[in-house]
């Protein structure tokens, strides 16, 4: 149980482009996900905190006009990466808790989305 | 914010030797501290989680250490086998009314010698 899955799990995409990954909680439902970002070789750093029906919570350094974020239902978030540049080529990766299970319960990551902007 | 930082950034192991990946955190209001193993390319898979009610927790060959006084944690892999190669991430939240955030460390890259 508990699984997240993203799509895609790989994007190449010219500069200037938009590119939108997603995130569904497939046997569970998530009020809250969240939002990774890891370089290589590197740890991942929290971008943002996505809320089921309100605004995204970001982090200090996000630019949260680049890094839209839309939680529409209980089961998924979307993040679209406006106007891609080089240098947001990253792996991107969700993370979900279960709804009601409590403080501090396990998250539960999707697969990752490794984007190149060319 | 909650910083964690986490040594080594690299280890390599004996098969069959003990592994010990240390963790400190800085927000005494952490209470959970969960152990993520990330393989290359791969989704990280919490293998182990420990609240601040205990100060240890095993599971198998795989055992966590809290002490809250010195704000710091550790992860204990014994007889280790080939496939523990892998990048281990600690993380550290406070509560939040199940908001929490996980603030991850710098990663251990384990290699884990035949």
């Amino acid at each position: 149980g508990a699984v997240v899955s993203q799509h895609p799990s790989w994007v190449i995409c010219k500069s200037g482009t938009s590119v939108k990954i997603e995130c569904r909680s497939l046997d569970f439902q998530a009020t809250t996900m969240f939002w990774y970002r890891q370089f290589p070789k590197q740890s991942l750093m929290l971008m943002a905190t996505s809320n089921e029906g309100s605004k995204a919570t970001y982090e200090q350094g996000v630019e949260k006009d680049k890094f839209l974020i839309n939680h529409a239902s209980l089961t998924l978030s979307t993040l679209t990466v406006t106007s891609a540049h080089p240098e947001d080529s990253s792996f991107y990766i969700c993370s979900a808790r279960v709804s009601g299970t409590g403080y501090n319960s396990p998250l539960h990551f999707g697969n990752g989305t490794r984007l190149t902007v060319t | 914010g909650e910083n964690v930082e986490q040594h080594p950034s690299t280890l390599s192991v004996q098969e069959g030797d003990s592994a010990v990946i240390k963790c400190t955190y800085s927000d005494s209001a952490s209470n959970y501290f969960p152990w993520y193993k990330q393989e290359l390319g791969k989704r990280p898979q919490l293998i182990i989680d420990i609240r601040s009610n205990v100060g240890e927790k095993k599971d198998q060959r795989i055992a966590v250490t809290l002490n809250k006084t010195a704000k710091h944690f550790s992860l204990h892999i014994t007889e280790t086998q080939p496939e523990d190669s892998a990048v281990y991430f600690c993380a550290a939240s406070p509560p939040n009314f199940g908001n929490e955030k996980l603030t991850f460390g710098t990663g251990t890259r384990l290699t884990i010698i035949p």
